[in-house]
């Protein structure tokens, strides 16, 4: 069963202290890994998508990287506006539907 | 850019009456899909959709769910008999495969409390 696992739960940074997202995933051939940004009752908005391991990708602040076993988000520097919930989700089934995992809780305090 | 609308934003409803959570894809897109958020939890899959029929469902998705697309470009999603359990957020997605980021864009969602 394709699984995805993100840490930590929550995480608190002082502004312009750079830290790291990891999402561990398990899935049979992947067809794509994403990033997402969710504020609070609002929907998930795209970042990123990564479809092979080594594959890097930027935006801003942030930063995703890809193996074979998990993905980080770098965010480097960052300022109280990029506080939010940073969703990963794998590519999954015949028909391409996303898997989550649970999301870190990202505070960032100046 | 193009945008998935979901409406309305937020719905009450008593337990036990029937809602309609209704989404416009994008124009293009062919594939549409249904997930659903707990409050503090996971984003779910509930049923995606291609060609005028279920593609694929989750267990979540039960006898009392439907969907439906009635006229081309509304996407609906329908509870018959609605349970305390069923309040979460509900987002519709629709998909391009040859989108720039496999196509998925997210509504903004509707937030269904069951009182």
């Amino acid at each position: 069963e394709d699984q995805v696992t993100q840490s930590p739960e929550a995480l608190r940074l002082q502004e312009g202290e750079s830290s790291s997202l990891n999402c561990s995933y398990t899935v049979s051939g992947l067809r794509g890994l994403f990033w997402y940004r969710q504020d609070p009752g609002k929907g998930p908005e795209f970042l990123f998508t990564l479809y092979s391991a080594g594959e890097e990708k930027e935006k801003e602040r942030l930063k995703a990287t890809l193996t074979k076993k998990e993905s980080f988000l770098h965010i480097t520097a960052p300022k109280p506006e990029d506080s939010a919930t940073y969703l990963c989700a794998v590519v999954s089934g015949g028909y391409n539907k996303l898997i989550f995992g649970a999301g870190t809780r990202l505070a960032v305090h100046p | 850019e193009p945008e998935v609308t979901q409406t309305p934003s937020h719905q009450v409803t008593q337990m036990g009456q029937e809602v309609i959570l209704r989404c416009v894809p994008i124009s293009n897109h062919l594939y549409f899909y249904w997930y659903r958020q707990i409050l503090g939890q996971k984003v779910e899959f509930l049923v995606s959709f291609y060609n005028n029929e279920i593609s694929e469902k989750s267990e979540i998705f039960d006898d009392q769910f439907s969907v439906e697309r009635p006229d081309g470009s509304n996407f609906t999603l329908k509870i018959r008999s609605t349970k305390l359990e069923d309040s979460a957020m509900y987002f519709c997605a629709s998909r391009d495969p040859a989108g720039h980021n496999y196509g998925y864009t997210f509504g903004s969602g509707t937030r269904l409390t069951v009182v």
